[in-house]
């Protein structure tokens, strides 16, 4: 199994402002992806993170409110820009180790907790 | 696009009953469905999974079962325990290992 860190864990921003969230991956993994989870809701995906190039946006999110990189098989951020009260929310990054074993499981990492004052 | 539909969005059950959560999805492309806990604050953790070419899985007091043709999967959890007692949620994979999430559910094991 992949074993998969976010930095930071939360943080309280003031609007107006930018923050950089980063992922790193134990193992190398095909696929990252970011998701979003507001406080009590379900997880939506916001993009796929594709390593050396764009990544590609679910409707209802762009690359210049989220913009993404992977510059690696086991690293990758999303910064949330110019940032506004309805960006609070969890963020969390996921991999997938496509493995013969573990072609399809997706692993987690514990979410960055960001508050827009 | 793909959409994920869950139920029930809460679930009380007694200490050592069953609990069966259900989910719809529909596109037919979908082959992946897996099932995630997640208890507050933390990650969501992989519980089970089931991929469209199978019809049941089991793994201890955790079963799965999914119908391709009528495009449903359930969750069905036996003797619960009170730490089974999360939020959990179901999804399905329509291409690309993307994953669409349903609602999910709120389950709470009373003692």
């Amino acid at each position: 199994s992949a074993v998969i860190s976010q930095k930071p864990s939360r943080d309280i921003c003031q609007r107006g402002t930018s923050l950089t969230i980063q992922c790193q991956v134990d193992s190398q993994v095909t696929m990252m992806f970011w998701y979003r989870q507001q406080p009590g809701q379900s997880l939506t995906l916001i993009a796929t993170a594709n390593q050396g190039s764009e990544a590609t946006y679910e409707s209802g999110f762009v690359i210049d409110k989220f913009p993404i990189s992977r510059p690696n098989l086991t690293f990758s951020t999303l910064t949330v820009s110019n940032m506004s009260p309805e960006d609070s929310s969890i963020y969390l990054c996921s991999g997938v180790s496509g493995s013969p074993v573990d072609p399809d499981t997706q692993y987690f990492g514990p979410g960055t907790r960001l508050t827009v004052l | 696009g793909e959409n994920v539909e869950q139920h029930p969005s809460t679930l009380s059950v007694q200490e050592g009953d069953s609990a069966v959560i259900k989910c719809t999805y529909s596109d037919s492309a979908s082959n992946y469905f897996p099932w995630y806990k997640q208890e507050l604050g933390k990650r969501p953790q992989l519980i089970i999974d089931i991929r469209s070419n199978v019809g049941e899985k089991k793994d201890q007091r955790i079963a799965v079962t999914l119908n391709k043709t009528a495009k449903h999967f359930s969750l069905h959890i036996t003797e619960t325990q009170p730490e089974d007692s999360a939020v959990y949620f179901c999804a399905a994979s329509p291409y690309g290992n993307k994953l669409v999430f349903g609602a999910g559910t709120i389950l709470r094991v009373k003692s």
